[in-house]
């Protein structure tokens, strides 16, 4: 069993649409929970950055964190069609920046 | 755009030859981590450098080794390559080696072993 599951998609949306991403884990260490936005033959921008359980909203971007089901989730409103690219979650544990990916999961918005 | 950059953009290897990716981080930063991203996976942790020191590895075999600079530029080298090494390798610089310190990605160097 990977330490990080996420639905690798692809995900195809119309423009508009509310899109919810999520990852479960199975490392109850983890502590930092990040989603990054990867565009095609890019490296990975991070989007949001949290740390333990709870909500963080930056835009039309919201995470939250559910440490005791061990469920992180992004959702996007108002989806763009700049918005297609691979989202990954990545997560690390205190005492270490390793970070832990998921596989990622391709999203599509279509006009 | 994160200020790390990476060369060369893109490799073409055969099986057996070795090769030196390189990495210079952003301004202020003095930890690079390297990561290995398969076609369709998440990236993977090969090692990390703090002040020209490695400071943690992932399951990578020892063929794959690095450096860092004391401008904290680094370098990932991989002897004898495999097929299976074929992917996007990514470099990420942090302010420190803390735990939950910030990751800001290079644009990757696109290796391909024949």
């Amino acid at each position: 069993q990977k330490e990080v599951e996420q639905d690798p998609g692809p995900l195809s949306v119309p423009e508009g649409a509310i899109v919810s991403l999520n990852c479960t884990y199975s490392n109850s260490a983890f502590q930092y929970f990040m989603w990054y936005r990867q565009y095609s033959r890019k490296g990975p921008e991070l989007l949001m950055y949290t740390y333990s359980s709870g909500n963080k909203e930056d835009g039309r971007f919201t995470a939250q964190v559910d440490k005791s089901s061990k469920y992180i989730s992004l959702f996007i409103r108002d989806s763009q069609p700049s918005d297609s690219a691979t989202y990954l979650c990545a997560m690390s544990a205190r005492n270490t920046d390793k970070l832990i990916f998921g596989t990622g999961t391709r999203l599509q918005v279509f006009p | 755009e994160t200020g790390v950059t990476q060369s060369p953009t893109h490799l073409i290897k055969t099986r057996g030859q070795q090769v030196t990716l390189r990495c210079s981080s952003q301004s202020g930063h003095n930890t690079v981590s390297w990561y290995q991203q398969a076609l369709g996976q998440g990236p993977q942790f090969i090692f990390q450098y703090y002040r020209e020191e490695e400071n943690g590895r992932g399951n990578f075999p020892p063929r794959f080794s690095g450096l860092q600079f004391p401008n904290y530029s680094s370098e990932l080298n991989v002897n004898a390559l495999e097929l299976d090494d074929s992917a996007l390798y990514l470099c990420a610089s942090s302010q420190t080696a803390s735990s939950g310190e910030t990751q800001y990605f290079g644009p990757g160097t696109r290796l391909l072993v024949l």
